[in-house]
């Protein structure tokens, strides 16, 4: 299973990007990249994913480097309620059930 | 929709008690996940269910038992809490395709005196 290493803790102030960084130099070529997020001890969610390209949506941008070994999730513009611990996950399993392995992700802090 | 349900939100027993923590979902996955997170650390997978009959044991199992007797409900049962068990515990839902993502719940902080 392909492991992810992200820094502890991240400060970006409020309305300029963050930009959280993810190492998954493991991974293998079926596997896919998952951003989750989690605000102040409520349930883990769901920001964005993506296998090779590069992907938008109404939350985030998600960038995963050509040789998909790491990946960066994008923030355009963060606001306070952005201050989250954000996991950088890859989803593993072949068929079947899927697990989501969480490590101790990144303390995005989003100050005024 | 409601999403993921888990009841009780908070809960105290004392050492050696049993109880149940239900999770409910509404979208008619057929995954279904409980995870637990201690003070200061990530998730957790303790079991999990890819349909109705069927479950399995995630990295923590010891010390709690899961049945999914229907795809809406996956109870997580505690036999004979400890204080080790002292956490906060998430359930998850997710279709059963790869590509798609989890819906967590809103979790049940428990405490064991």
């Amino acid at each position: 299973d392909a492991k992810t290493t992200q820094p502890t803790s991240m400060d970006c102030a409020e309305g300029r990007a963050a930009n959280l960084p993810c190492n998954h130099s493991t991974i293998s070529g079926n596997e896919y990249v998952y951003w989750y997020r989690q605000i102040h001890s409520q349930g883990p969610q769901y920001i964005i994913h993506g296998l090779k390209n590069n992907e938008t949506n109404e939350m985030a941008s998600l960038i995963i480097t050509e040789d998909r070994k790491s990946s960066t999730l994008i923030l355009p513009h963060a606001t306070l309620r952005d201050t989250a611990v954000y996991y950088c996950i890859v989803r593993v399993g072949t068929g079947g059930y899927n697990k989501l392995i969480f490590g101790a992700g990144t303390r995005l802090a989003v100050h005024p | 929709n409601a999403g993921v349900t888990q009841t009780p939100k908070f809960q105290v027993l004392k050492t050696g008690q049993s109880m149940t923590l239900q999770c409910a979902q509404d979208m008619n996955h057929e995954y279904m996940s409980w995870y637990r997170q201690d003070p200061g650390m990530g998730l957790r997978l303790i079991h999990y269910s890819v349909g109705a009959g069927i479950t399995d044991q995630g990295e923590v199992p010891n010390g709690y038992n899961v049945s999914r007797s229907t795809t809406e409900d996956f109870p997580l049962r505690l036999l004979s809490a400890a204080p080790s068990q002292t956490s906060v515990y998430f359930c998850a839902s997710s279709p059963p395709d790869r590509n798609t993502e989890a819906f967590f719940g809103q979790g049940t902080r428990l405490t064991v005196v």
